[in-house]
């Protein structure tokens, strides 16, 4: 258990349709990275937050949206939902600073129907 | 913008013996760490190993090891006495050193499929 926690594990919606998941980090955590893993684009970086603040920005879609509350917990919010969105979406957190390890949750499973 | 490349999408090893993975980056920074991750069947993503770029001493943990090449941008992953349980996918990724543009993120290789055959 890496003490990362996603909810849901899965997830099952409509085209057009908007949902959001959720990533508790480990306590302490002040990043939280969330990253998209598809069959063709693999796994890729999408956004990252640091104690509630937006850090980097990866290959997110303007449909996609992230924000990390004064909790530390980071929700992604996907709307206008696509069948190429569906995916495996990881979330994952670490202390801050590039020497530190990152810690992924066991992913929330996307599929749009 | 830093790439890494795994070329081969599966291998499989007979349980106890060597395996070897392959990793080439792409980079112009001279500063920076490597990783691998372990991805089960159950899904998570889970640190096997890494690799600071300053240092000329490769990683070990327990029956993992790598052959870090700095020059060549190579990084490879070797699994000693495999074990059933080291079937999984396996990502390779490149983390930059530098805060300059704030970004901590990892850049992943597509992954290769291992295969332990008993």
């Amino acid at each position: 258990d890496s003490g990362v926690t996603q909810t849901p594990k899965h997830l099952i919606t409509a085209t057009g349709q908007r949902v959001t998941l959720r990533c508790s980090p480990r306590s302490g955590d002040l990043s939280v990275y969330w990253y998209q893993q598809s069959l063709d684009q693999g796994l890729q970086f999408l956004i990252q937050y640091y104690n509630g603040e937006e850090r980097a920005k990866g290959n997110i879609l303007e449909r996609f949206s992230a924000q990390q509350f004064p909790d530390l917990h980071s929700e992604l919010n996907l709307s206008s939902l696509e069948l190429g969105d569906s995916a495996l979406y990881f979330c994952a957190s670490s202390r801050g600073g590039v020497e530190t390890e990152a810690f992924f949750g066991q992913g929330t499973r996307l599929t749009v129907v | 913008a830093q790439t890494v490349t795994q070329s081969q999408p599966e291998m499989s090893v007979q349980e106890a013996e060597t395996v070897t993975l392959s990793c080439t980056y792409d980079t112009s920074e001279s500063d920076y760490y490597l990783f691998w991750y372990k991805q089960p069947p159950s899904r998570q993503m889970i640190l096997v190993i890494r690799q600071e770029a300053y240092k000329q001493q490769n990683a070990t943990e327990n029956r993992f090891s790598v052959n870090f090449q700095k020059a060549a941008k190579s990084f490879s992953l070797k699994i000693s006495d495999s074990q059933l349980g080291d079937a999984a996918m396996y990502f390779c990724a490149y983390r930059s050193a530098t805060t300059q543009g704030g970004s901590e993120k990892l850049v992943f290789g597509k992954g290769m499929k291992l295969t332990v055959n008993p």
